[in-house]
């Protein structure tokens, strides 16, 4: 079936860079997708979310970008700090016709932070 | 408190048994959601309700799976005849008329010996 995946499990990165999270989705009937945060033993917390009509979106530290011809997602963290560390998701929620509002979600990223 | 809340947080129990979940939504939300979530995955859909009608349910929503929500506020979920394969996150998602403001509790955490 159609999903939305995440490439890589594991970002390791430095205190202070920038963090790109990347995201493939396959169903072209998509056309609103959201990244959400999830630090452990807590639900999914919005970051930010971005319709098929735009192809960049920013928010504070974070910005997402929607490649439609490649079908990817990105998230781009502005200087990673620690309290970022967590795991990173995307979510489709296509706008068809009877749309209840339900997400898919991928497989998620985990982020981890060097101080 | 403003956000969703789920309770218990913490739930083991022997195989077998039944177990029930609670979810309140944030008060002016008409739509919820339940989700599970297995270690290293992403949520996984598994029934809508909008006010007391359930909309939509999953395939994985077996005939064990039981969701309700008889007033259009708080929901159920009760899980009869656990199986160990039942141990996961359950999390509940709540918003309002538009997708914006999708927001979800911290879970259930289930698990069944």
């Amino acid at each position: 079936g159609e999903s939305v995946g995440l490439h890589l499990p594991t970002l390791s990165v430095q205190e202070g860079d920038n963090s790109i999270i990347n995201c493939a989705y396959s169903n072209s009937a998509s056309d609103y997708f959201i990244w959400y945060k999830q630090e452990s033993g807590k639900g999914p917390q919005f970051i930010i979310d971005i319709r098929s009509n735009m192809d960049k979106r920013q928010g504070q530290r974070v910005t997402v970008l929607l490649n439609k011809t490649v079908k990817h997602l990105s998230l781009q963290i502005a200087a990673t700090q620690p309290g970022d560390s967590a795991v990173y998701f995307c979510a489709e929620n296509p706008f068809r016709s009877g749309n209840t509002g339900k997400l898919i979600f991928g497989q998620g990223t985990t982020l981890q932070v060097k101080p | 408190d403003t956000g969703v809340s789920q309770n218990p947080r913490h739930k083991i129990t022997k195989r077998g048994q039944n177990v029930t979940f609670r979810c309140d939504p944030i008060s002016e939300h008409n739509r919820l959601y339940w989700y599970r979530q297995t270690l290293g995955q992403g949520p996984e859909f598994l029934t809508y309700f909008q006010n007391e009608a359930q909309l939509e349910k999953s395939r994985l929503l077996s005939d064990r799976f039981s969701a309700e929500r008889p007033k259009g506020s708080f929901s159920t979920l009760e899980i009869q005849r656990t199986e160990q394969g039942d141990s996961a996150m359950y999390l509940c998602a709540s918003r309002g008329g538009g997708i914006y403001g999708y927001t979800f509790g911290s879970g259930t955490r289930l698990t069944v010996v």
